[in-house]
């Protein structure tokens, strides 16, 4: 069974950049037709995807967040990594990384988080 | 982008009663390509349904998905003490993923 790690630091200083690695394993991140996504929670909030990548592909990003945020994956390392450039407060959440796979239903394919990290808390302050 | 609103925000119910959570898109969902999500306090979202009907592995058959076009329903048809929590529907489109502000179904 696979399993996500977050990590990285727990606090990061405005304007700064906020970087944050999973680490995979139980599975080799290039093995099957996997997603490695981001995605956070401002506290006492909903969820906010922010982006994956795959291998060989390029990666997606949340329309709301593509300037400022960039994705990358080592699959020496089995790890995908996250930065987000020029924080502020407001970047202020819980981190998961979490793993999309997807299944053939009704004639299509349907997507969904199937696997989740237990989360990173990043606070942004000075 | 499509964008979801879940209502009710809050729901009050007692154990052994039925629970029905309601999803919005803002556009029609593609191939109905609708999940929903439990998620407790200090734990990561736990997948319960996806293509709008289809139940995940382990999930309890209390647990319902139905909809179709732009609304979409997940019902419990009887709470148990283990169902009280955060629920979160999440589409996927156009390469992008999107959640839902979320259902608390908490103890009356």
């Amino acid at each position: 069974q696979v399993h996500l790690q977050e990590s990285g630091p727990g606090l990061v200083r405005p304007s700064q950049t906020l970087s944050l690695t999973c680490t995979v394993s139980g599975g080799s991140i290039t093995s099957g037709h996997y997603y490695w996504n981001w995605v956070r929670q401002h506290p006492g909030k909903g969820l906010e995807w922010i982006g994956y990548i795959y291998p060989g592909g390029r990666p997606y990003y949340s329309p709301a967040l593509q300037n400022r945020v960039s994705l990358s994956l080592d699959s020496y390392k089995n790890q995908f990594s996250l930065n987000v450039t020029s924080v502020t407060a407001a970047d202020t959440a819980l981190y998961f990384c979490a793993r999309v796979d997807y299944a053939l239903s009704a004639g299509h394919y349907q997507y969904y988080f199937d696997s989740w990290g237990q989360g990173i808390l990043v606070i942004v302050s000075s | 982008e499509v964008v979801l609103t879940q209502t009710p925000g809050t729901l009050s119910l007692s154990p052994g009663e039925r629970a029905t959570l309601s999803c919005r898109a803002s556009r029609r969902v593609s191939f109905n390509s609708l999940a929903w999500y439990q998620q407790k306090p200090g734990q990561s979202p736990r997948l319960l349904i996806y293509g709008a009907s289809t139940r995940a592995s382990g999930v309890p058959d209390r647990f319902t998905g139905s909809g179709s076009g732009t609304d979409y329903t997940l019902t419990v048809s009887r709470l148990q003490p283990e169902d009280f929590a955060f629920y979160f529907c999440q589409y996927y489109g156009d390469s992008i993923f999107s959640f839902g502000p979320g259902t608390k179904v908490d103890v009356k």
